[in-house]
């Protein structure tokens, strides 16, 4: 089974419409971060948490939110999707932060 | 000025053949990284790099810290390296920046 897993792993969801990307991991890892790509550009950096109470944004939070709700487990929510929100999301833990980034398979959304 | 420069974005090679890939930044790091995101998407590290040289199998990758460069080497490569390779800076305590990539194609 994988350490990192993603659900769901395709959505397509219409403008407007609340839509929430789940992550759970079974490594035990503390750091928790959620990423998105897109075509011709780097991974960035939506959100990211060290432990369980502990949330910070990342480079382009805005549109969107998180919840931690174990040390497993970490939700990205997009209150109210928009067509530019159509990118592959992805989900990584890491131990420390110097050390390897461990990333699940990814969720590829469409929004209409 | 993007922070982190990959080169070159695509690169196609013959079977055999040495491959290097390049990163190049312009900000002070604590790390770098290396990355394959499969063709499938999927994305494993490679490397975690804050000095010198690290090989793994038929993967090398360098950093020179004060040139602020590093390095991807693939010896004899195989059609199973194609692959896109990414490049990302460690700064400060978390904070990943990423390059764009280098689509990486070995024909057989």
């Amino acid at each position: 089974d994988a350490d990192v897993t993603q659900t769901p792993r395709n959505r397509i969801t219409k403008t407007g419409k609340r839509i929430m990307l789940e992550c759970s991991q079974t490594k035990g890892h503390d750091r928790m971060y959620w990423y998105r790509q897109d075509p011709g550009l780097g991974l960035r950096l939506i959100y990211y948490s060290f432990d369980v109470k502990d949330i910070n944004k990342g480079e382009i939070s805005d549109g969107y939110s998180v919840s931690r709700q174990a040390q497993a487990k970490f939700s990205l929510s997009l209150e109210s999707a928009i067509p530019n929100q159509t990118a592959l999301y992805f989900c990584a833990t890491s131990v420390l932060a110097e050390e390897t980034q461990y990333f699940g398979p990814g969720t590829r959304l469409l929004v209409l | 000025k993007n922070e982190v420069e990959q080169s070159p974005q695509n690169l196609t090679a013959q079977e055999g053949e040495f491959i290097t890939i390049n990163c190049s930044y312009s900000v002070g790091i604590s790390a770098l990284h290396w990355l394959q995101q499969h063709p499938g998407g999927g994305i494993v590290s490679l490397f975690m790099l804050s000095s010198g040289k690290k090989k793994h199998g038929r993967l090398i990758a360098t950093i020179n810290i004060q040139e602020k460069h590093s390095s991807l080497h693939i010896t004899a490569s195989h059609p199973r390296d194609s692959a896109v390779y990414i490049c990302a800076l460690l700064q400060g305590a978390q904070k990943l920046v990423f390059g764009q990539g280098t689509r990486l194609t070995i024909n057989p």
